[in-house]
This record gives structure tokens, sequence and C-alpha cells, in this order.
């Protein structure tokens, strides 16, 4: 275990649909991260929080829109998705942003199917 | 725009070997370089984290070296187990601040007993 939680581990979706995953750290953290795992493609960063406040947005589609209320919680609310989004969905936590020995710990990871 | 490459694609072992897997990026300046494990349908584990002013980490059976100006890292693996299948992942950061975080699309280990 890394401290690190995802939910649901599971989900399947339709375009149409409205959904939120949801990551929580335990590890006193102030920086969190959204990643995305295709089968074909090498893992790419979404969107980083520190502090609560958004710090980066790698050119997503705003039919994903994260959210963050606090250091340990994160969501990834989602809606008129596309099949093409199907994915495993990676959250991460580090201490913050700005330290020299940032490492990341992840969680396990939402798998993601949109029919 | 950082590019990572990792050779080889897939790699498989006896057990007891030592191997060497390698990672390529195009844009030196970084800021640090971090190797990962991930197992099937899993997230990532954190193995080493090398900063730019560095040239090796060491934990355990595994060593990593980072050479920056040819754009090179290299993970040694001693005595390789078959709890050590999986599929390692590189990253480098650009920056201190900026997450600019960029992963090569990693090496898929198998070690058979």
């Amino acid at each position: 275990e890394t401290g690190v939680t995802q939910t649901p581990r599971h989900l399947v979706m339709g375009m149409t649909n409205k959904k939120s995953l949801k990551c929580e750290q335990h590890l006193g953290h102030n920086a969190m991260y959204w990643y995305k795992q295709s089968a074909k493609k090498p893992l790419e960063l979404m969107f980083v929080y520190n502090f609560k406040e958004q710090t980066e947005n790698n050119s997503v589609p705003s039919r994903f829109s994260p959210e963050c209320p606090n250091s340990s919680h994160l969501f990834l609310h989602l809606h008129t998705l596309q099949p093409e989004d199907s994915a495993l969905y990676l959250c991460a936590s580090s201490q913050q942003l700005g330290q020299g020995t940032d490492t990341q710990y992840f969680g396990p990871g939402t798998r993601l199917t949109v029919l | 725009k950082q590019e990572v490459t990792q050779i080889p694609a897939a790699l498989s072992v006896p057990e007891g070997e030592n191997l060497v897997l390698n990672c390529s990026f195009t844009d030196s300046a970084i800021y640090n370089l971090q190797w990962f494990r991930q197992d099937p349908g899993k997230g990532l584990t954190s193995l080493l984290l090398i900063q730019s002013s560095q040239r090796e980490q060491t934990s355990g059976r595994l060593n990593a070296s980072l050479d920056k100006s040819s754009g090179r890292s290299t993970l040694y693996i001693a005595a390789s187990q078959p709890g050590d299948s999986a599929t390692y992942l590189c990253a480098v950061r650009r920056g201190n601040y900026g997450q600019n975080f960029v992963f090569g699309p990693g090496t898929r280990l198998s070690v058979l007993p």
C-alpha cells in the first residue's frame, strides 16, 4: 500500500453519463496529480495541484474536470466522454512542488471503459 | 519537446541474470529522473530518483545511473528474481516547480524461474 487510494477501481460508463473518480492520500502531502495511461501511449500527466491550487493543465479536454477541495482529496469529474477516453487513470501525490526530492506516490488506478 | 524512449520494449531473462534497462531523453535540461515499477493493472511504485547533479543512485539490487549530457539513464538489476517481473518506466522532470513529468513507454521484464 502506497497511502494513496482510488475509487472506484473499475468503471464502465456510457458516453452520456456523468461520473466522478476519487483519490485520497493519507501521507500528509500537498501536491496531487492525475495521469492517464492508455494501452498504446506512455503515461500522460493531466493535472497538477499544489496546496489545492491547480498548477498545470496539459491541454486536457474540458470533458475532464478536476477538483481539489483539500490537500488530501482529488476528484476527476467526467462527462460526455468518448470511447478513446477508455484508459487507466492514475492519481499520485508528493510532498509539495518545489522540493528537490519530490517523489510521487501512486494509487492503484481506476480502469475506465467508455461504451 | 521532451521525448523519452526506453529500450528494449520487452525483455525475458532466466532467474539470476544481471540485466540493464535503458532510458533516453532528448532534452538534457532536466531537473531529475525517476525510475518506477508497474505491476499489471496497478499503479506505479517509485524505485530510484536521481537529481540532475547526481550520477547514480543505489537501492538494494538496483542501481540507476544518469548521464545528463548524453541524455541517458540505465537501470541495473543484479541477480534478477521472478518477483522482479513487471514493467519498468523512467520519467524525466523539467523543473523544480513545473511538473512537466514525461514518461517513457516502459520496458516489460519477465524473469523466468
